[in-house]
C-alpha cells in the first residue's frame, strides 16, 4: 500500500547551518501529491509546501522542496536554519483519491 | 482561512471513563478526520468521514467510535477510555482527497487517561 518514510526522527542543528529533512514515498498511483506540514508547539499543524509536478522546485517561507518521481522523494530544505524553525515536520502523500498518508514526523531543534 | 475548532482543549478522565471530543469546521468541507499524535508514531488516522452520516475506518480505530452529525460537526467517542488512549488528538478537514487540496487542522485536544 501507499506509505511515507521520514528516516530522521530527531534532528538538532546549529543556527545558520542548512536544513535537510528527508522524505520518500511509495504509491501505486501516478497522480501523487506531496505535502510538508509544520507543527509548532501549542499551534495547529499547517501546510508549509505542496507539489505534484515532477522536478519542479516549490518554495515557501524560506523552505523549498522538489518532487522527484524517479526517486520517489520530496526532501525539505532550507539554506540557513533559524531558532524559530524548531518544530515538528510531517511529510504527507495524497494519491489516487485515497487518504492522506503521513510519515512519522521529524522533530527539528535549532540551537544557538 | 478555513477554521476548524476543537473542544475541549484539555481533558482528564479515568480508566473506563466516557469521553467525547468535538470538532466543528465552518468551510463546508466534505472530508473530516480524527488523528492522534504520539511521539515516534506521528499522526495516525482514527476515523474519517466524507459527509453527514458517513463514517470510514482509519488505521487505528480500536477503542474509538465517531459520528458525523452534520456537514460541520464530527465527534470522536471513547466509551471505555484506557491509558493507552492518552494522546494529543487533532481534527482536520479538507475539500477532497487524492488532490492538491490540503488539510486544515484544529488546535488539538490533549487527553489524559489516568
Amino acid at each position: 500500500g501507499d506509505s511515507v518514510t521520514q528516516k530522521e526522527g530527531l534532528v538538532t542543528l546549529t543556527e545558520g547551518l542548512p536544513v535537510m529533512l528527508n522524505c520518500t514515498y511509495q504509491t501505486i498511483y501516478s497522480n501523487a501529491f506531496l505535502f510538508w506540514y509544520v507543527h509548532y508547539l501549542n499551534e495547529s499543524p499547517r501546510l508549509l509546501l505542496k507539489s505534484s509536478t515532477d522536478n519542479k522546485r516549490t518554495e515557501h517561507q524560506g523552505f523549498h522542496a522538489t518532487l522527484h518521481k524517479s526517486s520517489s522523494s520530496f526532501h525539505l530544505q532550507k539554506s540557513s536554519a533559524q531558532l524559530s524553525d524548531s518544530a515538528l515536520y510531517y511529510c504527507a502523500l495524497s494519491a489516487g483519491y485515497q487518504n492522506f498518508y503521513f510519515g512519522k514526523g521529524t522533530s527539528l531543534t535549532v540551537i544557538p | 482561512e478555513a477554521a476548524v475548532t476543537q473542544s475541549p482543549r484539555n481533558k482528564v478522565t479515568v480508566t473506563g471513563g466516557n469521553v467525547t471530543l468535538s470538532c466543528r469546521q465552518t468551510n463546508s468541507h466534505n472530508y473530516m478526520y480524527w488523528y492522534r499524535q504520539d511521539t515516534g508514531h506521528g499522526l495516525r488516522l482514527i476515523h474519517y468521514s466524507y459527509g453527514a452520516g458517513n463514517l470510514q475506518i482509519g488505521d487505528v480505530p480500536d477503542g474509538y467510535k465517531a459520528t458525523r452529525t452534520t456537514q460541520e460537526d464530527f465527534f470522536l467517542l471513547l466509551e471505555l477510555a484506557s491509558p493507552s488512549q492518552t494522546s494529543l488528538y487533532f481534527c482536520a478537514s479538507s475539500d477532497a482527497q487524492g488532490t492538491n487540496e490540503r488539510l486544515f487542522f484544529g488546535h488539538g485536544t490533549k487527553l489524559s487517561v489516568l
